[in-house]
């Protein structure tokens, strides 16, 4: 059974900061990896999707890598600005690609000005 | 292009009584899925449909759950009756089936709805 882990739980910097949050999962055999952002009271916005044979994504200040053979993926946050607050999610699709999304707790981010 | 969208956005009802859950997924997606979160959990699985079929309720709690989508197009999930440990936060998304390499690619996520049972 696919387990997520994300750490840390939470986080809190000062604006301008870069900032890595961490997510592992137990079964390696995925199909592809999603994170997400969720603010309060909102749904889930998809950040980036990472294919299982890819080993990064990039999109703005956001860099997701992808190490599928130890189980790992990070995302990377450049120069961090008070509007990146919020929770972070990674979800990933095992590789029968029938299956859906297994989650991960989140990390809850908090960028002070 | 309008999103996912999921009504009600809030529910209060008693222990006992019966809701109903609605998802209208994005235009021309085939697939649909309902998640939930319970507090202090990560979010977890219900069910999934292609079109109106149920391709996999591997994570409906109990059969208190009822999933329907009729004409492939919106979603119901009725729960009847509720109980204290079904309050969460239920979630829809969608996404395109495609033939090919990655049949089963980005989903959209709706706001959700949140339960509240008493």
């Amino acid at each position: 059974k696919q387990e997520v882990t994300q750490i840390p739980a939470a986080l809190s910097v000062p604006e301008g900061e870069n900032l890595v949050l961490n997510c592992s999962f137990t079964d390696s055999a995925i199909y592809n990896l999603q994170w997400f952002r969720q603010d309060p009271g909102k749904g889930l916005t998809s950040l980036l999707l990472i294919q299982s044979s890819q080993r990064e994504q990039t999109s703005g200040r956001l860099n997701a890598s992808l190490d599928k053979s130890s189980g790992r993926s990070t995302l990377y946050i450049a120069a961090s600005q008070p509007g990146d607050s919020a929770t972070y999610l990674c979800a990933v699709r095992d590789g029968s690609g029938y299956s859906t999304l297994t989650f991960g707790k989140g990390t809850m981010l908090l960028v002070s000005p | 292009e309008a999103g996912v969208t999921q009504f009600p956005s809030h529910s209060v009802i008693e222990k006992g009584q019966t809701v109903t859950l609605r998802c209208d997924p994005i235009s021309g997606h085939d697939n649909l899925y309902w998640y939930r979160r319970v507090m202090g959990k990560e979010i977890k699985f219900l069910l999934h449909f292609v079109k109106e079929s149920k391709q996999d309720e591997s994570g409906m709690p109990n059969n208190r759950f009822l999933a329907e989508r009729t004409g492939g197009t919106y979603s119901t999930l009725k729960v009847q009756p509720a109980e204290l440990e079904d309050s969460g936060v239920y979630f829809c998304a969608s996404s395109h089936f495609t033939s090919g390499q990655l049949p089963y690619n980005e989903q959209f996520f709706g706001p959700g709805t949140r339960l509240t049972v008493l």
